[in-house]
Order: structure tokens, then sequence, then C-alpha cells
């Protein structure tokens, strides 16, 4: 089954604790991407990546770390994480942009609950 | 600054309406405009629209995109309970050789029976 798998679903930590959440997708998608999904804020793109070794900045970047050593893993590393990081987080990939449609077909995870007390 | 905008962002109808979502954007090096539909979980994927005036259909939605005036909408026919759920619409441009989307701040449909 085609799918975007994030670990942990749910995550209650400290401020300053560092912490990641993993990222997989079975897909062999060249583009990959993390958001953050806030209320009244809507989906906000922290970074993405185009390829294995190429990530870029999205619009919500600091605070947060990124890697693409392999193509189906990019996971969302929160060095120092701060209340403010408190969020519901989603992965998504897609086929390579440059082909027609562009981002059209993005498959999203299920999503992870991050509370920072 | 990139901006999409969605209105209204909140709607509550009864079963059998008719309903129109509205996504307007400034965006700079435009490529394409989504739709999805968020209910408890992941955004899902409803449409993508490229070209002007061409309108794309599924069941009892449909949507349709100027380019020229910079929006689109999203209709829903004959609404059920089961359409009840955020819809995004959120824009891909195209920066520095790479893709990114921009996402509207969705409108929370809520159809009741």
């Amino acid at each position: 089954e085609a799918q975007v798998t994030q670990n942990p679903r749910y995550l209650i930590t400290v401020t300053g604790k560092k912490l990641t959440v993993t990222c997989s997708q079975n897909m062999n998608h060249e583009y990959m991407s993390w958001y953050r999904q806030d209320p009244g804020l809507g989906l906000r793109q922290i970074y993405y990546s185009m390829n294995v070794e190429v990530t870029d900045k999205g619009d919500v970047p600091e605070g947060y770390k990124v890697s693409r050593k392999e193509k189906r893993n990019f996971p969302l590393i929160l060095e120092s994480p701060s209340p403010n990081q408190t969020s519901l987080y989603f992965c998504a990939s897609s086929p390579y942009p440059g082909l027609a449609g562009g981002l059209g077909t993005q498959y999203f995870g299920p999503g992870t609950r991050l509370t920072v007390l | 600054e990139d901006k999409v905008v969605q209105s209204p962002l909140s709607l509550v109808v009864h079963e059998g309406d008719t309903v129109t979502l509205n996504c307007s954007y400034e965006v700079t090096n435009f490529r394409s405009l989504l739709w999805y539909k968020q209910e408890k979980k992941a955004p899902t994927f409803l449409f993508m629209l490229t070209s002007s005036g061409i309108e794309k259909k599924s069941g009892r939605l449909s949507s349709i995109l100027d380019k020229k005036e910079l929006f689109s909408i999203l209709n829903i026919t004959a609404t059920q309970t089961g359409d009840s759920a955020v819809y995004l619409c959120a824009v891909v441009k195209t920066q520095g050789g790479s893709e990114k989307l921009v996402f509207g701040k969705g409108t929370k449909l809520t159809v009741n029976p």
C-alpha cells in the first residue's frame, strides 16, 4: 500500500529536550516536505526536499532541521524544542515536481501532534 | 508576499444545499492550484487546476480556475453530512528551481442533517 508514515503520532515533551519525528514514504517520490498546522494559521511549510541531499527552507524553518540522506526518509529534528513549536505536524511526499502537474498529487502522512511543555 | 485567501472561513448548511467555496491568490511564479479536503486527519487531494476556464469534476464536487482574476471556486452540490470538513486551497509556485506550496487557512464546512 502506497503510504507516508510518521512516528511518533503523539508526543509530549519538555522545553529543550531534543527530539526527532521520522517520516518515511514507500512510493519512490523525489519531493518530500514538512508542514505544521496551527489553528487560525492553516498549513505552513517548514522545509522541503527536491531530492536526496537537497533541502530548502519553507516559510517557517526557524527552530527546525531536516536531512535527506535517503530518498524514502525525511526526518524533522527539533534541537531545542520550545512551547511555540506545539503544533500538528504533517509530512508529505509527491513525484518529481518537474513533471506535468508539479506538486499536484501530494500524499500526506497521518500527522504528529507535538506538545512542548 | 505570497497570499492565498479563502472565504468564507466557516459555513453551516443543511443537507441538500449547494455551496461555493472561494480561493483568491497573489503568488509569484504560479504553477497550479490545488484543493484538499481535511477531516479529522491528514488532507486528501481533491483537484489540481492549471488552466483557466476548464472545470474539473468529481461526483458532486467541481472546481474551476480563473488565472486572469486570480481565483478559484469549489462547488459542492446536494451536500451530505459526510462533506463536513475543512477545505484547503493551496497554490504551487516555482522558486529557485524548485517548487513550494502556499496554503490558505481553509474553509470549515458543516453540513447538518
